[in-house]
């Protein structure tokens, strides 16, 4: 099946901090989503990407849709406490299937 | 607006007990998913619904993880009998047709 590689597996950075991670897969995607985790909690959804080379920003948080379809990367700038977390990504292929990545833990230091 | 509701929120059983969970969708979600996630891992889709007919239970375990949503709104998902793998939360999602997906808290299942 369908597999994202999510990297780095973990952060450690401080307060204000820019923070950039990103998912490599070795198929072909359509929509590229980027979701955030919080202790007992489902998944949020953060920025969806449908276009190929599409560049989408939320407030701190932008994320960009390979060129190349097989990747995208979340960048998060001038971190804040509440942006603790687990960060995944997900590919969507078909319908409306998604395959998720391992997600990035993001731990900040104040 | 309320969001995607799921009882209960743990569970701890033994291997070979049965467990079954519930979920209620955002009203009007014509989409219904069930997620496995185990721990350090990402969801990993068992089920999609759309509205009481099923889509894709490609990835469900079928001899023993099943999944029903009758008239198309509630859904259970309920695992007979269970073993240690089956450990992870289960999370369910709707969405309208098409359209993104909410997920709720999630069922934190232990199985001893």
């Amino acid at each position: 099946g369908q597999q994202l590689n999510q990297s780095p597996q973990s952060m450690f950075i401080q307060e204000g901090e820019d923070v950039s991670m990103n998912c490599t897969s070795s198929s072909i995607f359509n929509t590229w989503l980027w979701y955030k985790q919080e202790p007992g909690e489902g998944p949020v959804l953060l920025i969806a990407l449908y276009k190929a080379g599409e560049l989408t920003s939320n407030g701190r948080l932008t994320a960009q849709f390979g060129i190349t379809r097989k990747d995208s990367f979340l960048n998060i700038s001038a971190s804040i406490p509440s942006d603790v977390g687990i960060y995944f990504c997900a590919g969507g292929g078909g319908a409306d299937g998604l395959t998720f990545g391992k997600g990035t833990h993001l731990i900040i230091q104040p | 607006e309320a969001g995607v509701a799921q009882s209960p929120r743990y569970k701890i059983i033994e291997k070979r007990q049965s467990v079954a969970f519930w979920c209620n969708p955002i009203s009007g979600h014509a989409t219904l998913y069930w997620y496995q996630q185990i721990l350090g891992q990402g969801p990993k889709l068992l089920i999609q619904f759309q509205n009481n007919g099923v889509v894709d239970d490609s990835q469900l375990p079928k001899d023993r993880f099943s999944a029903e949503r009758l008239k198309g709104v509630d859904s259970t998902l309920k695992i007979q009998p269970a073993k240690l793998e089956d450990s992870a939360v289960y999370l369910c999602a709707s969405s309208p047709l098409l359209g993104r997906k909410y997920f709720g808290p999630g069922t934190r299942l232990t199985v001893l």
